[in-house]
This record gives C-alpha cells, structure tokens and sequence, in this order.
C-alpha cells in the first residue's frame, strides 16, 4: 500500500562525509518534491523534478543536489554534511499542479 | 514573498473540547489552502483543503474556510480527541515550474488529554 517510500527512515553521517536519501513512489506521478524540516520548524522546499526538469529553489546550498533516473526514484544527495543539515528530510509527489503526498521522511543525524 | 502564519502552541485540550487554530497568509493571486497534520515520527498527512474563497474544506471533524476577505484559513473541530494529538500545519500552495509550491506555517502542537 506504500506510496511514497523514503529510504533509510534514520540516517547517520559524518561531518563532511557525501550522504544519498532514496525516495521512490508507486503513483506514477510526474513531480517530485524534497522538502527539509528541521526540528520544530516548517518543512521548507529545497528543489523539485518535473519529469526530468530540475527546479531549484533560489535559496538551497549548493550542498545539495539531486537526482532523478526515472519516474519512480529521486536522490537527495548532501555532498558535504555540516551539523546544520540535521533534520528530517521529506520527499512527495504530485501529478503536475495538485495535491502532494508525502512520504514518512528520513531522519538525518550528523556527528 | 508568500508567507503563512499560525498561532503558536503548544495547544493543551481535554478530550471532547472545542478547537481552533488560527492561520492567516500572505500572497499575490489566488493561492489554494490546505492543512496538513504530522503524527510523530511520520510525514505530512493531508487533512482538508480549499481551492478559492468562501470554499469551506472538511475531513475526519474537522473543518475550515477559505476566508479572502480575512486572509485566514482558521482551524476547527467541535470535540477533540486524544487521537487528534499531533502538529498541524496551514499551507498555501502556488504553481511553479510544472509542479506547485506549499509554503507552511510553523506547525502547532496539539496536545489532547483525558
């Protein structure tokens, strides 16, 4: 019945060292969203695939990139983890313009 | 920019008490408003939404109403239960690129007791 599926549900990194979330889905939708929530705040918008248009959001590091091979799977890649990018990390999808389903996120820990 | 404010909480209830949380948006156009409810330790549920003014979206008890005059998405439901306990998140949704964008509000707690 999953959806959204985010894998691991709990991550732990280094400082510095290259960490991939995977997200896949079983909707066939056609855009992809990485939303970053850290703790207590609002999940915010990092970037989103439509298809396999990229769109970033003005404001994301550049530590951040992403990947999309195919429909189904989208990579978050943090190229060079610093303590602050702990958080939860939230993936969702859409057909086109409507509603987003969202993934149980992954938990990111950096020591 | 766009932006959603929510009252803050945390909100503490007993069971079968009146709720609202307030929400108000700033935005240009027409954007669509939803509510979004995070159980702990899982993503963003839907919980109802509203496409244009004076639409009222519904689900589960709760409701809300698309208020353009106000600029408020207020949240309701007549009798909570410990169930409900969870953060709520208002949300404005604008189209971009070939996607849409939610910008969310802070969230607020809601904590329901017996």
């Amino acid at each position: 019945d999953a959806m959204v599926i985010q894998n691991p549900r709990y991550q732990v990194t280094q400082f510095g060292k290259p960490v991939t979330l995977s997200c896949s889905q079983t909707l066939n939708h056609n855009v992809m969203y990485w939303y970053q929530q850290k703790s207590s705040q609002a999940p915010k918008l990092l970037f989103h695939y439509y298809d396999k248009d990229f769109n970033n959001e003005a404001d994301t590091p550049d530590n951040f990139q992403s990947r999309r091979p195919n429909t189904s799977f989208c990579f978050l890649d943090i190229r060079s983890p610093g303590l602050g990018d702990a958080a939860m990390y939230l993936c969702a999808t859409s057909p086109s313009r409507y509603e987003q389903f969202f993934g149980p996120g992954t938990r990111l820990t950096v020591l | 920019g766009d932006s959603v404010t929510q009252m803050e909480g945390p909100v503490t209830l007993s069971e079968e008490a009146f709720l609202t949380i307030n929400c108000t948006y700033t935005a240009t156009g027409y954007p669509s408003l939803f509510w979004y409810v995070q159980y702990p330790g899982e993503g963003l549920q839907l919980l109802l939404k509203a496409t244009k003014a004076d639409d009222k979206g519904s689900n589960k008890g709760f409701e809300a109403t698309y208020r353009k005059e106000t600029t408020s998405f207020h949240l309701e439901k007549g009798s909570v239960q410990v169930s409900d306990s969870a953060v709520y998140f208002c949300a404005l949704r604008k189209s971009t690129g070939g996607g849409n964008k939610l910008t969310f509000g802070t969230g607020t707690q809601l904590k329901v007791e017996l």
